[in-house]
C-alpha cells in the first residue's frame, strides 16, 4: 500500500526552529515529486513547494521561498519541511503530498499524508 | 501567479440532486486542473485530474469538464457521504495554487 506517514503534532514558541517529516512507503520514493501543503485553522489549502528526492531539485512557491526549507533523504524515503524561526502565523496543519507527474507535466496530488499540526504560541 | 476562483462558496443540496461547482482561472491553464474532496478533519482526496480523468476508486457519480479558464465538477446524484469541501487546483505552472473551496452540505 502506498502511504505517506508524517511526524506528530508540535507545539513551539515563536523564534524556535522546527523540522517535520514525511516517510513514504510502498513505492519508489526517489522517483516521485513530493511536496507540502499548508492549511491554516479554518482556511483554504496553500501550496508551499515540491522536491524530487532523486536529485533534490526543489521548486518553491514565491510566497514561501525563504520562509521554509524543503528537503529529502531518499536513503530513508523521507521528506522534510523546516523552519529556522517560527512565527505565530505558522500555526497550521501541514500535509505532505505526492505529486502525480507524467511526461514532464504535473497532474495532481494522488497521495496525501495524514497531516502534522504545528502550533506556535508564546 | 495564476489565481483560481470557485462558485458557489457554499451549497446545500438534497440527496439525489445534481450538483455543479465551477472553477475559473485567471489565465489559460489548458487542462491542468485537479479536483479534491476534503471531509472534516481529514486530508484532501484526489477526485479528478487533467480536468476530466476520474482517479482510480472514485465513484462514477463524480465527473469533471472544461478547459483553458473554466472548469466544472459535477456530482450526478449527491449522496450523504459527499458532505465535504471541494477544492480545485491548477498544475499548469508553479505555484500550483488552490481555489478557495466550495462547501457542500446535504
Amino acid at each position: 500500500e502506498v502511504q505517506l506517514v508524517q511526524s506528530g503534532a508540535e507545539v513551539k514558541k515563536p523564534g524556535e526552529s522546527l523540522k517535520i517529516s514525511c516517510k513514504g512507503s510502498g513505492y519508489a520514493f526517489g522517483t516521485y515529486w513530493i511536496g507540502w501543503v499548508r492549511q491554516m485553522p479554518g482556511k483554504d489549502l496553500e501550496w508551499l513547494g515540491i522536491i524530487y528526492p532523486d536529485d533534490s531539485d526543489t521548486i518553491y512557491s514565491p510566497s514561501f521561498q525563504g520562509q521554509v526549507t524543503i528537503s529529502a533523504d531518499r536513503s530513508i524515503s523521507t521528506a522534510y519541511l523546516q523552519w529556522s524561526t517560527l512565527k505565530a502565523s505558522d500555526t497550521a496543519i501541514y500535509y505532505c503530498a505526492r505529486h502525480l507527474r507524467r511526461g514532464g507535466d504535473f497532474y495532481g496530488i494522488d497521495v496525501w499524508g495524514q497531516g502534522t499540526t504545528v502550533t506556535v504560541s508564546s | 501567479d495564476i489565481q483560481l476562483t470557485q462558485s458557489p462558496s457554499f451549497l446545500s443540496a438534497s440527496v439525489g440532486d445534481r450538483v455543479t461547482i465551477t472553477c475559473r482561472a485567471t489565465q489559460d491553464i489548458r487542462s491542468y486542473l485537479a479536483w479534491y474532496q476534503q471531509k472534516s478533519g481529514t486530508a484532501p482526496k484526489l477526485l479528478i485530474y487533467a480536468a476530466t480523468t476520474l482517479q482510480n476508486g472514485v465513484p462514477s457519480r463524480f465527473s469533471g469538464s472544461g478547459s483553458r479558464t473554466e472548469f466544472t465538477l459535477t456530482i450526478s446524484s449527491v449522496q450523504p457521504e459527499d458532505v465535504a469541501t471541494y477544492y480545485c487546483q491548477h498544475l499548469n505552472s508553479s505555484p500550483f495554487t488552490f481555489g478557495p473551496g466550495t462547501k457542500v452540505d446535504i
